[in-house]
């Protein structure tokens, strides 16, 4: 099984502020992978897939990149809306999600 | 307007069972793969079970294998998860998410708002 480890655990940062949100996977998942936002009482939200693609919808200050075992969510200046948990998911060798990265407000 | 909505979940003793149910709209439910996730709570996601379009290919995550069965009825857009021999390690939130593509190995494009079971004497 590909393990998926973000990092950091938690970012806190303030509004406007560029993050920058890590996921490795244990084997080369190809550019397969994938970014969600999930909020409190809420479902996850696909932003990203295939590593750079944003899904539909999905406002141009969400961006990714990577491939192989490294990849990288960056979101390029925070609204409000944007402090969440943030998950990648890979399906490059069946399915497996990362423990999550919390976005906090600084 | 793609929606999917859970039903079926609640307080059930350790040993017992549940069934759920995802009532699909807004797409062609046969062509997509659709995959059962679950969040504990607190916690992270958990791919629990995905099934092609066509109901043929089912797999399940080794946590559940054994004791829960996927299916769908394509004719009434649902999909279902029977869940026996409930644990408590089994409480979470249970939502069913349709696939970006055909594959049951994909990224998920639509949730539902999800279900909560919970396994407590």
């Amino acid at each position: 099984e590909i393990v998926l480890t973000q990092s950091p655990a938690t970012l806190s940062l303030s509004p406007g502020e560029r993050a920058t949100l890590s996921c490795r996977a244990s084997q080369s998942v190809s550019s397969y992978l994938a970014w969600y936002q999930q909020k409190p009482g809420q479902a996850p939200r696909l932003l990203i897939y295939d590593a750079s693609n944003r899904a539909t919808g999905i406002p141009a200050r969400f961006s990714g990149s990577g491939s192989g075992t490294d990849f990288t969510l960056t979101i390029s200046g925070l609204e409000p809306e944007d402090f969440a948990v943030y998950y990648c998911q890979q399906r490059g060798n069946w399915l497996t999600f990362g423990g999550g990265t919390k976005v906090e407000i600084k | 307007e793609v929606q999917l909505l859970e039903s079926g979940g609640g307080l059930v003793q350790p040993g017992g069972s549940l069934r759920l149910s995802c009532a699909a709209s807004g797409f062609t439910f046969s062509s997509y793969a659709m995959t059962w996730v679950r969040q504990a709570p607190g916690k992270g996601l958990e791919w629990v079970s995905p099934i092609s379009g066509g109901g043929g290919y089912t797999y399940y995550a080794d946590s559940v294998k054994g004791r829960f069965t996927i299916s769908r009825d394509n004719s009434k857009n649902t999909l279902y998860l029977q869940m026996n021999s409930l644990r408590a390690e089994d409480t979470a939130i249970y939502y069913c998410a349709k696939g970006h593509s055909t594959s049951t190995n994909s990224y998920f494009d639509y949730w539902g708002q999800g279900t909560l079971v919970t396994v407590s004497s």
